[in-house]
């Protein structure tokens, strides 16, 4: 899974399957997280947040998972498709002094196999 | 809706040269960011605009670099004296006040330095 601070993980699987994204944060202290896609050439894509209120949140396909005890956050994919190929970068709220920032992790690479 | 734009799409330098890249947030976005891009990683934060409020400069890696934004409108980021490590995607994003949290990307800067 990624993590900030490890390489470029990837992850390979045949269309239709379901895929899962991992995505461990430093943080404790962080209450907003958000999973963003990155076509090739294309800027980073919000797909779906959560709030550290929440241990769940579905969207259209795709479903986030957190887990504050052990700091894991997951993005699930359902019936993958070739359209989803792309790097999957989480992103989590920290504060900075009295400012408030995103920190992103390395990202992680989907590759969709038809 | 028009998305943040960037200007140049791609940009071939010397070193030793400077750059500027420019880009236009969603109307009405008052928080508009910065981001470095290197090959293969993620994104690595470099400065924050919020509205009239004193800029977020403390991802910016040296003193050749620096970024102006004047009011809620287009930014530019320069970077003095090129080098080759400064070859990336140069990114920008914007988010509203109501959902400062939810960034909207350009499609970014090519810099290549030789």
């Amino acid at each position: 899974g990624e993590s900030v601070g490890l390489h470029l993980p990837t992850l390979s699987v045949q269309e239709g399957d379901n895929s899962i994204i991992n995505c461990a944060y430093s943080n404790s202290a962080s209450d907003y997280f958000i999973w963003y896609k990155q076509e090739s050439g294309k800027g980073p894509q919000f797909i779906i947040d959560i709030r550290s209120n929440m241990d769940k949140r579905q969207g259209q396909r795709v479903t986030v998972l957190l887990n504050k005890t052990v700091k894991h956050l997951s993005l699930q994919i359902a019936a993958t498709q070739p359209g989803d190929s792309a790097v999957y970068f989480c992103a989590e709220k920290s504060r900075v002094g009295s400012n408030y920032k995103l920190t992103f992790g390395k990202g992680t690479l989907l590759t969709v196999n038809p | 809706g028009a998305g943040v734009s960037q200007s140049p799409s791609n940009k071939v330098t010397e070193k030793g040269k400077d750059v500027e890249l420019r880009c236009d947030p969603i109307s009405g976005h008052t928080a508009l960011y910065w981001y470095r891009q290197r090959l293969g990683q993620g994104l690595e934060f470099l400065i924050y605009f919020q509205g009239n409020s004193a800029p977020d400069k403390s991802g910016l890696p040296s003193d050749r670099f620096s970024a102006e934004r004047t009011g809620e409108s287009v930014s530019t980021l320069t970077i003095q004296r090129t080098q080759q490590e400064d070859s990336a995607v140069y990114l920008c994003a914007s988010s509203a006040r109501t959902s400062a949290y939810t960034q909207y990307f350009g499609p970014g800067t090519r810099l290549t330095v030789l």
